[in-house]
């Protein structure tokens, strides 16, 4: 099993471009999340899905957009990216929502000029 | 939602020695205290977690204690390696939360010295 991977690795945007970040699971989880990191601020939530066709807003959503496109894919879209938006990125699953195990993606790392 | 602290943020400790890692929360109807290890340019991943019913677990050379009625739960790591070194975060969900949403600290910044 792959666990959970997302593309691309490392992305450069110019400041007002739009990309997707992919994420994938196979281990049949419920449950997926968006998270940004940055120096010295943890791991802030940018949106969560509980269970598929359902999405909600986390700590930072603002900029951002995501689908949930089936049970093993959530994207992560930035419309017009900003500098502020230059981060690592990660993917999470987790079982069912809730007190459960969250599984990382190996993040992408995003710099936006 | 949870407001999570840890301290310290840095901890640098010899070979050998322990080092001790303190989460305060404020959500009193949590029930789920994980800790997350992450090393330097990887991912996070779950190291050790403990549930509300009991006040401690340990898992060979790391463990975690919990008190409910201060509100903070702490990680252990005794005989520390130098592949110890990383930043551990704890991540208490939103208490009673179906929701799935954790809260992570800020981190801790541990460092094995040989």
């Amino acid at each position: 099993n792959a666990g959970v991977t997302q593309t691309p690795k490392f992305q450069v945007l110019k400041t007002g471009q739009s990309m997707t970040l992919q994420c994938a699971q196979d281990m049949n989880h419920n449950s997926m999340y968006w998270y940004r990191q940055d120096p010295g601020m943890g791991l802030r939530l940018i949106y969560y899905s509980a269970s598929e066709g359902t999405t909600d807003k986390g700590e930072v959503p603002n900029g951002y957009n995501v689908s949930r496109l089936n049970k093993r894919e959530f994207s992560l879209r930035l419309e017009s990216a900003a500098p502020s938006q230059t981060s690592v990125y990660f993917c999470a699953s987790s079982a069912h929502s809730g007190e459960e195990t969250q599984y990382f993606g190996p993040g992408t790392r995003l710099l936006v000029l | 939602g949870e407001n999570v602290e840890q301290h310290p943020s840095t901890l640098s400790v010899q070979e050998g020695d322990s080092a001790v890692i303190k989460c305060t929360y404020s959500d009193s109807a949590s029930n789920y205290f994980p800790w997350y290890k992450q090393e330097l340019g990887k991912r996070p991943q779950l190291i050790i977690d403990i549930r509300s019913n009991v006040g401690e677990k340990k898992d060979q050379r790391i463990a975690v204690t919990l008190n409910k009625t201060a509100k903070h739960f702490s990680l252990h790591i005794t005989e520390t390696q130098p592949e110890d070194s990383a930043v551990y975060f704890c991540a208490p969900p939103e208490g009673g939360s179906t929701l799935g949403r954790l809260y992570f600290g800020r981190g801790t910044q541990l460092t094995v010295w040989p």
